[in-house]
This record gives C-alpha cells, structure tokens and sequence, in this order.
C-alpha cells in the first residue's frame, strides 16, 4: 500500500535562513510527489511536483524539491526563508488512480 | 481561467440538519474530487469522478453522504443528516492532462 509520511509537524527557521520541510514515501511503481501549501481558511495551493526527469523540481515563491529515489524522499526546499512563508504544507504521492496526503508540517518563520 | 469554484464557503448547521456543498471544477478538467480535511490534518479523498462516473467512493459514508456529478462538470455533495463530527473542511478539486490536482478554497462546515 502507498503512504506518505511528513515526520516534523511543525518547523521553525529564522526570516533569511534556508528551510527544509521533509517528506518520505512507500509507494509500488513510479511515484509521482506533489507539494501543496495552505493559508489559514484558504485551500491548498500547488507548489510543485515530480513526475519523471531531473530529481531537482522547481516551483512557485522560490521553492524546490529534491527527488532522491534511493531514501525515497522528496524534500521541499528554499535557500532563503520569509515570513510570507508560514503556513501549513502537505506532500502527496500519487501512483495509479491513488492520491494520498500527508498530514502535513506547519513551518513558522520567525523574524 | 478560472480555479476550482466551492459555495458555500461557510456554514453552521445544526445537527440532524441537511446541508449540501456545490463545487465548479477547472474548465475542461474531466476528474473530480471531493476531499474532506479535519483541522490539522491533511486531506482525505471522499469520492472521485472521472466524467459523470463515480470511479473510486470507498471512503464515502454512504449512509448519511451522497454525491453527484450531472452531466460530467459540476458537482454537488450532500450529508444527512448531519453530526457533530462531520464538522471539517469540504475541500473540491480537479485536474485534467498533466496529473497536478487544483483545489478550491473549501467550504467550512461546523454543526452544533
């Protein structure tokens, strides 16, 4: 069965400092990762995915994710944090029809 | 062009209470989902269609959730009668070509 696992619930990073929200998957065949990020009373806002190519994905506000198919993760990444960035973020992994979630990390960046 | 469309965006029930969520998916996007997320939690798929056809709704609670999706496009979700515990985010979603699900803004239900 596929999972996905987000271990942090919450991280804390000071405004400048690069961040790092982790996200770990088990999934049978080839993994396609998403990561989706939700402000208060809002719905989730895709930020990027992997589907097949360079292990680097780049998406919106400056962030980016590493696939890494041996540690089967794929962790989301920026090299600056600001405080715009607070909120609530979610991994997801789909392989056939299946889509599933994490639990998600709430990241607080501190100024 | 216009994102994934939920009315209402809020609203308080009381229990016993019928209520009935409506979502306009992206335009052209054939797959529709209906998600629902408790507070803190990440979402948890209710029922997807592809077209008019209800090809995955194992974890619809079929006797108080019913669902539709007329003529392949708009969709509404129903819950009656209502619980205290169905008070949670009724979050609707499609994608098209490229696999990337888009969510709407949800609608917020709290029965008391």
């Amino acid at each position: 069965a596929q999972s996905v696992a987000q271990p942090e619930d919450q991280v804390n990073v000071a405004e400048g400092n690069p961040l790092t929200v982790k996200c770990t998957y088990s999934v049978s065949g080839n993994p396609y990762l998403f990561w989706y990020v939700q402000y208060p009373n809002r719905g989730l806002q895709f930020l990027l995915k992997y589907i097949t190519g360079d292990n680097l994905v780049k998406g919106s506000y400056g962030f980016e994710a590493e696939f890494n198919k041996s540690q089967t993760s794929f962790h989301l990444k920026k090299p600056s944090a600001l405080v715009s960035d607070s909120a609530l973020y979610f991994c997801a992994v789909r392989a056939y029809d299946k889509i599933i979630f994490g639990k998600g990390t709430r990241l607080h960046i501190l100024p | 062009e216009a994102g994934v469309v939920q009315s209402p965006r809020y609203k308080i029930i009381e229990k016993k209470q019928p209520v009935a969520f409506w979502c306009n998916p992206i335009s052209g996007h054939n797959t529709l989902y209906w998600y629902l997320q408790n507070l803190g939690q990440g979402p948890e798929l209710l029922i997807r269609y592809e077209n008019e056809e209800a090809v995955d709704d194992s974890q619809l609670p079929k006797d108080r959730f019913s669902a539709e999706r007329l003529k392949g496009v708009d969709s509404t979700l129903k819950i009656q009668p209502a619980e205290l515990g169905d008070s949670a985010v009724y979050l609707c979603a499609s994608s098209g070509v490229g696999n990337t699900i888009y969510f709407g803004e949800g609608s917020w239900l709290t029965v008391v």
